[in-house]
C-alpha cells in the first residue's frame, strides 16, 4: 500500500519568511497525482496546491509553488512571503491513478507563523 | 465548502451506542467518501461510494457500516460504538476524473465516553 511520510510534525516560519513543508511516498506507479490541503483551526479542509505526475513542471498557486521530484518521491511545499493566515496544519496527499477512490494522507505538519 | 454538509457537527455519546453520521452534497457528484482524522495518523478512510446503492470498504472499515440510497447522501454507522471511534469524521466528494481533489465538508467530532 501507498504510504505519505511527513517527517516534520511541527515548524514555524517568521511573517513574510519562506518555508518548505517536506513531503515523501512510496510507490510502484508510474502515474498518481499528489495534492497539499491545509487544515485552519476551523478544521476545514482547503486544498491548496495539485500535482500530476506526468507533468514535470512544477506546479505553482500564487505564493505557494512545490518541488516535485519524482524520481526521489518527494513533494515538498514551498510558501513564500508567509502570512499570518497560513498558520494552520498542512496535509501531503496521494492519489493512485488506477485506484482513485483511496487518497492517502500523511500525518500532517503544524505550522505557525510568528508576527 | 463545495456544497457538503455533515450533521452533527458535535456529538458525545455513550460506548455501546449506535450513531449514525449524516452527509448531504448538492454538488451531484457520484463519489462520496468517508474519513476519519486521528492525531499522528492524519486521515485514513473508512468507506467509499461510487453510486447509489454502491460502496465499499476503505483502509479502516472495521466497526463502521455505510449507506447511500440517494446520490446527494451518505450515511456513515457505527452499529455500538467504542471508545477508539472517538475521532473527527470527514465526508468528502469527488468527480469522475482522475486528478480530481476531494472536496470536504466540515468534520463531525464524535466523542464516545
Amino acid at each position: 500500500a501507498q504510504t505519505v511520510t511527513q517527517s516534520q510534525p511541527e515548524m514555524s516560519v517568521q511573517e513574510a519568511e519562506t518555508v518548505t513543508l517536506s513531503c515523501t511516498y512510496d510507490t510502484s506507479e508510474s502515474d498518481y497525482y499528489l495534492f497539499w490541503y491545509k487544515q485552519p483551526p476551523s478544521r476545514q479542509m482547503i486544498l491548496v496546491i495539485r500535482q500530476e505526475a506526468y507533468k514535470q513542471q512544477n506546479a505553482t498557486e500564487n505564493r505557494f509553488s512545490v518541488n516535485f521530484q519524482k524520481a526521489a518521491k518527494s513533494f515538498s511545499l514551498k510558501i513564500s512571503d508567509s502570512q499570518l493566515g497560513d498558520a494552520a496544519m498542512y496535509f501531503c496527499a496521494y492519489r493512485n491513478t488506477y485506484n482513485n477512490n483511496d487518497m492517502r494522507f500523511g500525518a500532517g505538519t503544524r505550522l505557525t507563523v510568528k508576527p | 465548502d463545495a456544497g457538503i454538509t455533515q450533521s452533527p457537527r458535535h456529538k458525545v455519546t455513550e460506548t455501546g451506542t449506535p450513531v449514525t453520521l449524516r452527509c448531504h452534497q448538492t454538488e451531484n457528484h457520484r463519489y462520496m467518501y468517508w474519513y476519519r482524522q486521528d492525531p499522528g495518523h492524519g486521515l485514513r478512510l473508512i468507506h467509499y461510494s461510487y453510486g447509489v446503492k454502491d460502496t465499499d470498504k476503505g483502509e479502516v472499515s472495521d466497526g463502521y457500516s455505510v449507506s447511500r440510497s440517494k446520490t446527494e447522501d451518505f450515511l456513515l454507522t457505527l452499529e455500538s460504538a467504542t471508545s477508539s471511534q472517538t475521532s473527527v469524521y470527514f465526508c468528502a466528494i469527488s468527480g469522475a476524473v482522475d486528478n480530481s481533489p476531494l472536496h470536504f465538508g466540515n468534520g463531525t467530532r464524535l466523542t464516545v465516553t
